[in-house]
């Protein structure tokens, strides 16, 4: 058990709709990131928060949107969800001030299936 | 887009035999760790080698990094049934967000 969970851990839903993957990171830990996982992209980074604050944004998608809140957990946005958003959807922690720094903590993942 | 590439991109192997997965990568890095995935969970730490290191060990792991030909090894010995799962590395590079390859993915036949 890493100490990140994630909720929900299956969502089925239809294509237009909009979804909201919730995380909360390890206690203390400062970062979260979340990523996609899907068999065509693999994993790839969405975006990074630090202590409530946008640090790095990568391959993520206009209709998605996250945030992190006063009590660090997260939020990911999901809207006007089409087919191909099918995927696993991890959320990861960090401490910067660990020693092994950048080492990550994954979430057991939120499967989300668009029908 | 992917940073590394895993290579082979499935092994399978007798138990007790030990398996050697490979990794390359595209730009300089900081750091590069590998990382375990059982089937449809979540992923697992493995061990972190940084650029200034060549080699590293955890019990049954041993991780090399040759920055010269941007590549990595893992290697598994006396390989158990557990093990299997896919194994990813990726790269770190300065900032704290992290590239992974495609993954390699062992099966460990009893």
């Amino acid at each position: 058990d890493s100490g990140v969970t994630q909720t929900p851990k299956h969502l089925i839903t239809a294509t237009g709709q909009r979804v909201t993957l919730r995380c909360s990171p390890r206690s203390g830990d400062l970062s979260v990131y979340w990523y996609q996982q899907s068999l065509d992209q693999g994993l790839q980074f969405l975006i990074q928060y630090y202590n409530g604050e946008e640090r790095a944004k990568g391959n993520i998608l206009e209709r998605f949107s996250a945030q992190q809140f006063p009590d660090l957990h997260s939020e990911l946005n999901l809207s006007s969800l089409e087919l191909g958003d099918s995927a696993l959807y991890f959320c990861a922690s960090s401490d910067r001030r660990a020693r092994s720094y950048n080492e990550q903590f994954f979430g057991p993942g939120t499967r989300l299936t668009v029908l | 887009s992917q940073q590394g590439e895993e290579d082979p991109q499935a092994l399978s192997i007798q138990e007790g035999e030990n398996a050697t997965m490979n990794c390359s990568y595209k730009t300089s890095i900081n750091n590069l760790q590998w990382y375990r995935q059982n089937s449809g969970r979540g992923l697992v730490h493995l061990i972190l080698i940084r650029s200034n290191e060549r080699e590293k060990h955890s019990g049954r792991l041993r991780v090399t990094l040759d920055t010269s030909k941007k590549s990595s090894s893992l290697l598994i010995t006396a390989s158990r049934a557990a093990d299997t799962a896919s194994y990813f590395c990726a790269t770190g590079a300065g900032s704290y967000q992290l590239t992974f390859g495609k993954g390699t993915k062992l099966s460990v036949i009893p």
